[in-house]
């Protein structure tokens, strides 16, 4: 099915160790996006891409680096993982500004625990 | 800086009744855009309504509809003849490129 791929689903880490989150869309689209979701704080922009060769950071980007390996991939990168960081992590991406008021789409989210 | 703040952490609405989910926002853009998102328990991420910040008409989507009133940067939900199926966080959206979200109003059905 078209869409946001996310991996892993699920994730548990030990404080100080690496991960890499995979997100790929088969949508052909120019902009993509990483978000957080916490309790009772929504969901917080970390970073995102607006096309392929361009990263920018979001509301709350320390701690996190991201790759746009190309059109398709969009990954996020925790280098010494903190209990801080646990959360869902959500992927999406969405088309350029230019072709209208296009919505974006979401991934099914990541759960990562830091322990 | 960029700011969408939804006042209501929780609302309750009778089924078959209307309710209303409260946004405000804040950006430097002249040109951005407006939505709002329903995420059930699943964690799926569901676009409900959107809405382009240069039309004056309010969007509407059979029983959504918003309230969208640019100088007061306020852009409401409506849903009419409210569901159980409407149960569910609620956030609302603003960007152009970059996109934030606020932190969302739960919503309760009550049968």
């Amino acid at each position: 099915n078209a869409g946001v791929t996310q991996t892993p689903k699920f994730q548990v880490l030990k404080t100080g160790q690496s991960m890499t989150l995979q997100c790929a869309q088969d949508m052909n689209h120019n902009s993509m996006y990483w978000y957080r979701q916490d309790p009772g704080m929504g969901l917080r922009l970390i970073y995102y891409s607006a096309s392929e060769g361009t990263t920018d950071k979001g509301e709350v980007p320390n701690g996190y680096n991201v790759s746009r390996l190309n059109k398709r991939e969009f990954s996020l990168r925790l280098e010494s993982a903190a209990p801080s960081q646990t959360s869902v992590y959500f992927c999406a991406s969405r088309r350029q500004r230019q072709e209208s008021n296009q919505p974006q789409h979401f991934g099914d989210g990541t759960r990562l625990s830091i322990l | 800086a960029q700011t969408v703040t939804q006042s209501q952490p929780e609302m309750s609405v009778q089924e078959a009744e209307t309710v209303t989910l409260s946004c405000t926002y804040d950006t430097s853009e002249s040109d951005y855009y407006l939505f709002w998102y329903k995420q059930p328990p699943s964690r799926q991420m569901i676009l409900v309504i959107r809405q382009e910040a240069y039309k004056q008409q309010n969007a509407t989507e059979n029983r959504f509809s918003v309230n969208f009133q640019k100088a007061a940067k306020s852009f409401s939900l409506k849903i009419s003849d409210s569901q159980l199926g409407d149960a569910a966080m609620y956030f609302c959206g603003s960007g152009t490129y970059k996109y934030i979200f606020g932190t969302g109003t739960r919503l309760k059905v009550l049968a």
